[in-house]
This record gives structure tokens, sequence and C-alpha cells, in this order.
């Protein structure tokens, strides 16, 4: 089956500092692959995608690349800022030989707290 | 402006009761979701709908129903013959059901029971 694995949080960073949150994945098909931002109390919001291997999805400072040979898809920042505290999802989406979809397979979600 | 939005926010159930949560998109978008959003858990898939009158099971369809009647509408009822349903529940959207899309969420609906 389809499986994401995150690294597990709380993760508590320095403004300015530098961000990695690490994301691999299995998948049976073929994956593209998401990251999604969740704040307090709301609802999920896409950050960025990747759909083919090699593939850099990038937004508001945030990059990943679309590894392959390692399947993974670590989220990275130069520089977070205190509004960047949430919940971050690494998540995937796979086309089935036969050409159908289902909805996303998620990670469990890191809890990123940036501290001024 | 266009979005999904999920009805009521926050849901109070009695044991033995079922109850309905609402999801409505003016997005037109073909696919929707739900997810099952436990702390720790990540999101898990309940029942997603490629089209009108048509939907499938996800990975834990037992103790919920869902009907798409209307393309934009796509409620969610949780049954008495779902155990544990104490969660959060966010609806999403697609242009279709194809890998490369992304979804769109709406701000969720916390259910608890009295």
């Amino acid at each position: 089956g389809n499986s994401v694995t995150q690294m597990e949080g709380p993760v508590t960073l320095s403004e300015e500092a530098f961000l990695t949150i690490n994301c691999t994945y299995t998948a049976t098909g073929y994956p593209s692959l998401f990251w999604y931002v969740q704040y307090p109390g709301e609802g999920l919001q896409l950050l960025l995608k990747a759909t083919k291997a090699d593939d850099k999805g990038s937004n508001k400072g945030f990059e990943a690349t679309y590894r392959k040979e390692t399947t993974s898809f670590h989220l990275e920042k130069g520089s977070v800022q205190v509004s960047d505290s949430a919940v971050y999802f690494c998540a995937l989406s796979v086309l089935y030989s036969g050409g159908g979809a289902d909805g996303l397979t998620f990670g469990k979600g890191t809890h990123l707290i940036i501290q001024p | 402006d266009g979005g999904i939005t999920q009805s009521p926010k926050y849901l109070f159930r009695k044991e033995g009761q079922n109850v309905t949560l609402s999801c409505e998109q003016n997005l037109n978008h073909d696919a929707m979701y739900w997810y099952r959003q436990d702390p720790g858990q990540g999101l898990r898939l309940i029942y997603y709908s490629q089209i009108v009158n048509d939907f499938q099971k996800g990975d834990i369809a037992e103790g919920y129903s869902v009907s798409r009647e209307k393309k934009e509408s796509f409620p969610l009822t949780v049954t008495s013959a779902q155990k544990n349903p104490t969660a959060f529940y966010l609806c999403a959207s697609s242009i279709e059901l194809v890998r490369n899309q992304p979804q769109h969420f709406g701000d969720g609906t916390r259910l608890s029971i009295l």
C-alpha cells in the first residue's frame, strides 16, 4: 500500500533558523507529492507540490525536491519566521495503472514552533 | 471568493444518534473528499466522490455514509455504528480525481460525544 512517514514533532526553532522537515514515502503507483500546512483551528492549505521525479516545488520561501532514488520529499526553508508556526503534512496521491486515483495519503504531521 | 464551506464548526452527538456534517463548494470541482483527523494520526480518507451520484469508500468508511446528489454538495453522516466518532472532520475538493491535482480544504467540523 501507500504510506508517508514524517519526522516526529514538535520541532522547535528560533526565528531565522534553517528548517528541514523530513518526509519519505512508499507508493504502489506513480505518486505526486504535496506539502500542506495547517494553522490552529483551520483546514489545510496547499504549500507546494511536485508531480514527477526531480521536480522542485516552492512557495513562500519553502522548497521540496521530489527524489525518486531516495523516495523522499523533504521540506526546507532557509530562514523561518514566527508566522511559520503550524502543523505541516506531507502527502502523496497515486496514479494507478488503470488510470484511476483516489484521495491523498497523509503523514502524521509535524508541529513546528518558531520562537522569537 | 470561491471555496469550501463546512458547517457546523462544532457539533455534539448523543450516544446512538446519527449526525450529518455539511460540505458545500463553489469551485466547480468534480471531485470531493472526506477525511478524519485525530491527534497524532494525520488525516485518513473516509469517502471520496469523483462525480455526481458516484462515491467510493476510503480507508475508514465503516460507520459513515455519504451522498452526492449535487455537484457542489457532499454531506457526511456519522452513524451510531461509528463507535469512536470524536474527531476533526475535513472536507476537500479538487478539479478532478487525478493524482497531480491539489485538494482544497474547508475549515473543518469538530465532532464530540456528549
